[in-house]
């Protein structure tokens, strides 16, 4: 059990340029989670894939956002057109569940990555 | 939808004495608890889970967490702190599809 890794660990961009993080999950999980958090926020849900499936996304992401897990495997989200509101931790977590529901499988996570949007 | 609250953003306790980190739940159904803690630039890490199995939960780092349904809480407690506990720490309930987080306290540990 590797973990999960997420890349960049920080990044530092200017306002209107686009960014993207990478995210490999625990390699046997089949589900994969993007959240966001702010400083003296728990984190928020953005969203969620079963295997290749992005079955859920939050309001909180616009249309400036997008997330991809091609094959299943790694997971990439994009942010285009980055504000300064953008500025952020992003954190990826992946877990085993089976059927619809969570239940109580724990999600697992990686140590983040930090954007500051100048 | 499932929510949580946290009493209290920030809690401060000597070193040796008891922390009590309070967590109360709104679900419809039955909830899975979770309690998380998260050391600084770091991603969250699970201290325990409820899944209805037993109403006290045992943790790592000597953490353990109470459900009591009567009052809607699942609080979090160490007997004795030690200056290594002092991070943030967030309940989090399962909402269907995702986890749905409290606001988190910072717990403090004063030598």
């Amino acid at each position: 059990d590797t973990g999960v890794s997420q890349d960049p660990r920080h990044k530092i961009t200017k306002r209107g340029q686009n960014v993207t993080f990478r995210c490999d999950p625990i390699s046997e999980h089949n589900r994969l989670y993007w959240y966001r958090q702010t400083l003296g926020q728990g984190p928020e849900f953005l969203t969620y894939f079963q295997n290749e499936a992005q079955l859920e996304k939050s309001r909180l992401l616009s249309d400036r956002f997008s997330a991809e897990r091609p094959k299943g495997s790694f997971s990439t989200l994009e942010i285009q057109r980055t504000e300064q509101g953008d500025s952020a931790m992003y954190l990826c977590a992946s877990s085993l569940a089976r059927g619809t529901t969570l239940g109580g499988s724990p999600l697992h996570f990686g140590n983040g990555t930090r954007l500051t949007v100048t | 939808a499932q929510s949580v609250t946290q009493l209290g953003s920030h809690v401060s306790v000597s070193e040796g004495a008891l922390v009590l980190l309070r967590c109360n739940y709104s679900s419809s159904v039955p909830p899975y608890l979770f309690w998380y803690v998260q050391y600084p630039n770091q991603g969250l890490q699970l201290l325990l889970k409820y899944t209805s199995a037993a109403t006290l939960v045992k943790g790592i780092n000597g953490f353990e967490a109470e459900f009591k349904k009567s009052e809607t809480s699942f609080h979090l407690t160490k007997p004795s702190a030690h200056m290594s506990d002092a991070a943030e720490y967030f309940c989090a309930v399962s909402d269907h599809s995702k986890l749905v987080f409290g606001a988190g306290t910072i717990l403090r540990v004063k030598s």
